[in-house]
């Protein structure tokens, strides 16, 4: 019954291959989020869509590409992948309502390019 | 440009003890306030949270205060438990923004 659902959990692949990582809310909410946390635990968001339309692109190289098929889904796609690309990358939703702003988190999908 | 500050980075208390941990934050327009709670292997989660127009909001042993006029607000854990180690974000948005910008994070170890 998770509220939001990302796969895989673990993610280990060599550089220059492309992996995508998925994710699922339950919670009804428009608003979906990428962020990634790195080896320092600073989190930062990369994207943001809402209702399946990008409504932030935080100067992520273009390398990585986000995809909504739908209201409850949002993929990140990675290409050619880089040792930097190394990192928890979190995935969230939320309504956006004053009332209820609230983000609810994945488990988060460590990524380890060696 | 860190539009949140936080610190300290890290914190060791007591069983008992209250930490108390600080964000300062730029933009005036910001008016949500939430702290997240981060346990290794997993995602963030809600804390408690705060707007601007109170000074102070308690949820069980966990307090923010937030002062409007010096643009900072902190985190108080009450009779601090060793099941309260973690990792404590503060964040900041403006309502219509998709936007949560966090804090550096703090890591809080609460020992027996």
């Amino acid at each position: 019954d998770t509220a939001v659902s990302q796969t895989p959990k673990y993610l280990v692949t060599q550089m220059g291959n492309d992996k995508s990582i998925k994710c699922e809310q339950n919670l009804g909410h428009d608003t979906m989020y990428w962020y990634k946390q790195d080896s320092k635990k600073f989190l930062k968001i990369m994207f943001s869509y809402n209702n399946k339309e990008l409504i932030i692109n935080e100067t992520v190289p273009n390398r990585f590409s986000p995809k909504s098929p739908d209201k409850a889904h949002l993929n990140l796609h990675i290409n050619s992948l880089e040792l930097g690309d190394s990192a928890v990358y979190f995935c969230a939703s939320s309504p956006h309502d004053r009332e209820n702003t609230e983000a609810f988190f994945g488990q988060g999908t460590r990524l380890t390019v060696v | 440009q860190q539009q949140v500050k936080q610190s300290p980075q890290s914190l060791i208390v007591q069983k008992g003890g209250i930490p108390i941990i600080n964000c300062a934050y730029e933009n005036t327009a910001f008016d949500y306030f939430p702290w997240y709670q981060q346990f290794p292997g997993k995602g963030p989660a809600l804390l408690i949270a705060i707007r601007p127009d109170v000074s102070e909001k308690k949820e069980g042993r966990f307090t923010i205060s937030f002062n409007k006029s010096a643009k900072q607000f902190s985190l108080h854990i009450m009779d601090s438990q060793p099941g309260d180690s973690a990792t404590y974000f503060c964040a900041a948005k403006y309502d219509s923004s998709y936007k949560l910008i966090f804090g550096s994070g703090t890591r809080l170890l609460v020992r027996p």
